[in-house]
């Protein structure tokens, strides 16, 4: 069946350094959205991108989405503490539920 | 490993009739999540069971949602009577519980789609 990938499934990084978590779709995508889960909290809905090779910014996190529609990137650039958390990719499965990369947790080093 | 499921995929129903959603958990993993999604906007956090007790159930709408959670196993929402603003998805998550007493990534199901006519 439809399966989205994420990878890595942990990241330890330091303050500062960069942050990278991979999307990978067996299907092509309508759409693909991003969701930020703080430690303790709750998914939170950061963005969606739709257009085959989209790049979207926010501050210092850039969204891209392949030119094929079936994979997507986020990259955080010289991560601060507030970035901590578990970052998930949700691809469509059908016009309206959603098949859920399994996230990737930034970890910033003590 | 089983991912989260969710049963129905889709219920369509009557304003004013009763609906219950399922949330069958990965197997091992104690809490479980509640969310919703209406109209394509942002999901919504509902509540949190923690095995059969309910943990946070701060974002339930109001008392026409009963959640339950016997056993600590598997989950039902009851949707009781279902007006039209109830029309949505509803996904559910489930993780484990690590030593420290902190709580693993979330797993999603697919979501149940309701439509409220």
């Amino acid at each position: 069946g439809q399966q989205v990938m994420q990878i890595p499934q942990y990241q330890h990084v330091q303050e500062g350094e960069d942050f990278t978590t991979y999307c990978n779709s067996s299907t092509t995508l309508s759409n693909i959205q991003w969701y930020k889960q703080r430690p303790g909290g709750h998914p939170v809905f950061l963005i969606q991108l739709v257009k085959s090779g989209e790049v979207k910014k926010q501050k210092r996190l850039t969204f891209q989405f392949g030119e094929a529609k079936k994979n997507s990137s986020l990259h955080i650039t010289a991560t601060q503490t507030t970035d901590v958390g578990t970052y998930f990719c949700a691809g469509p499965r059908s016009n309206y539920q959603l098949i859920w990369g399994a996230g990737t947790k930034l970890i910033i080093k003590p | 490993e089983a991912g989260v499921t969710q049963f129905p995929s889709h219920s369509v129903i009557e304003k004013g009739q009763t609906v219950t959603l399922r949330c069958d958990p990965i197997s091992g993993h104690d809490n479980l999540y509640w969310y919703r999604r209406v109209m394509g906007k942002e999901i919504k956090f509902l509540l949190h069971f923690v095995k059969e007790s309910k943990q946070d159930e701060s974002g339930m709408p109001n008392n026409r949602f009963l959640a339950e959670r016997t056993g600590g196993t598997y989950s039902t929402l009851k949707v009781q009577p279902a007006e039209l603003e109830d029309s949505g998805v509803y996904f559910c998550a489930s993780s484990q519980e690590i030593p420290g007493g902190y709580r693993d990534t979330q797993y999603f199901g697919p979501g149940t789609r309701l439509t409220v006519l």
